[in-house]
């Protein structure tokens, strides 16, 4: 099973402070890279799809981009809302294999 | 939005029993997966299926069975329940299999076993 990291495990952030997190992942043989965002009690949903080196995507204010060559992407959020809670995960698609999902970074956003 | 649903969201039962948890699809989806989280974990890949008939174990070895006898229904099914299989379980599809395919999960079941 590859070894897909994501840093930090969880954080607290105040409601309209910005974060970022990382996602970690072997870059051999790499074909995309999913982000989810998941709420508790709620199905993991898609955010974000990216293939290419450089890539960069943006959804409101979550964004992401991705270094195909050194295996990251970071995922940012501007101005945290509370309703931004949730964890989020990462999951690394390789040629013919299914994702590999990383453990998720659990974001609070205190009003 | 992605319609897929399962069944029961929780489920308490004794060891030794047999059970099986439910998932259905209404996108036409061809892929389905079985994921398995225990908690603060990843989630793992049990089984998946590229259509009717296909069956495939995935990444993580589990002691499960599923069956795809209709497109849009992927039940999962456990013997003989054990403590050890305690875990949440999710359910997804997508539409194909390219590794750029979004997949669609369901609520997930929480399955205690006592």
């Amino acid at each position: 099973i590859l070894n897909v990291e994501q840093s930090p495990q969880s954080l607290h952030v105040q409601e309209g402070d910005s974060t970022n997190f990382t996602c970690s992942f072997p870059s051999s043989n790499f074909y995309a890279l999913h982000w989810y965002r998941w709420e508790t009690a709620k199905s993991p949903e898609a955010l974000f799809v990216m293939t290419l080196n450089g890539d960069e995507k943006k959804k409101g204010r979550i964004s992401a981009t991705l270094n195909t060559k050194e295996g990251y992407s970071y995922l940012y959020i501007k101005g945290s809302q509370p309703e931004d809670s949730a964890t989020y995960l990462c999951a690394p698609s390789y040629y013919g294999q299914n994702f590999v999902f990383g453990p998720g970074t659990r974001l609070s956003v205190l009003p | 939005e992605a319609d897929i649903y399962q069944t029961p969201r929780y489920l308490v039962i004794g060891t030794g029993k047999k059970i099986t948890l439910e998932c259905s699809q209404t996108m036409g989806h061809d892929k389905m997966y079985w994921y398995q989280q225990d908690p603060g974990m990843e989630l793992h890949l049990i089984h998946y299926s590229y259509g009717v008939n296909s069956t495939e174990k995935g990444d993580l070895s589990s002691e499960s069975t599923v069956s795809r006898i209709r497109t849009e229904h992927f039940p999962l099914t456990l013997e003989s329940a054990r403590p050890s299989h305690t875990s949440q379980y999710l359910c997804a599809s997508s539409e194909g299999v390219a590794e750029t395919d979004t997949q669609y999960f369901g609520p997930g079941t929480r399955l205690t076993v006592l």
